[in-house]
């Protein structure tokens, strides 16, 4: 069984502040990493992917990817109150579905 | 289409009535998915379409749940004699052909709300 383990949060920052948001998988064969943000009622939005280790920024957000740890980190620098959202960590392998996490809500205090 | 299109937006549905679900993807995806929503779950994967490929139905919780893609484009989930837990937000997606063993992350489409009363 694939499993996507988040913290569900709620992550509360000050606006400004940079939100660290982690995942870990348990498949080691996972080689496409993503991360989804879902505003309330709304459904899930592309915002990062990554597929080597290391850092992979754009614009405010920077994705991290562990293999050796099995986890994927996403940061947010400067967070606005717009962020507030729930975000999504999804993982696959190969040729299979997209294993979702259930997300980390992160809410941005002004 | 620019997005994936999915409908009715909401649908109240009585007990043991049937419903149907649609999904337009996103032209040339050849990649289609089912997944669910229930209030504060996550995403449950419910059936997988991939070019002309037998799907994958391993997600469908019963069999009172079925889909279809014709022409390799729109595709309909079924649910026969709703149950009140088969109540959730339906999502759609699609996604590109895979490449060097990467996959392209999957466009959503706004989802169907289903009440089943």
């Amino acid at each position: 069984q694939k499993e996507v383990e988040q913290n569900s949060g709620p992550l509360s920052v000050p606006e400004g502040a940079i939100a660290s948001l982690n995942c870990t998988y348990s498949d080691r064969g996972s080689q496409s990493f993503f991360w989804y943000r879902q505003y309330s009622g709304k459904s899930p939005e592309l915002i990062m992917s990554i597929y080597s280790n290391g850092d992979k920024e754009d614009g405010r957000f920077t994705a991290q990817l562990n293999k050796a740890s099995q986890y994927v980190s996403l940061l947010i620098r400067d967070s606005q109150p717009s962020d507030s959202a729930t975000y999504l960590c999804a993982v696959n392998e190969g040729y299979s579905t997209l294993t979702f996490g259930k997300g980390t809500m992160l809410l941005v205090s002004p | 289409g620019a997005g994936v299109s999915q409908s009715p937006s909401n649908k109240v549905t009585e007990k043991g009535k049937d419903v149907e679900l649609r999904c337009d993807p996103i032209s040339g995806h050849t990649a289609l998915y089912w997944y669910r929503q229930s209030l504060g779950q996550g995403l449950e994967f419910l059936i997988y379409f991939q070019g002309n490929s037998a799907p994958d139905k391993s997600g469908l919780p019963s069999d009172r749940f079925s889909a279809e893609r014709t022409g390799g484009s729109v595709s309909t989930l079924t649910i026969q004699r709703t149950q009140q837990e088969d109540s959730a937000v339906y999502l759609c997606a699609s996604s590109s052909q895979r490449a060097w063993g990467r996959s392209y992350g999957y466009t959503f489409g706004s989802g169907t709300r289903l009440t089943v009363v």
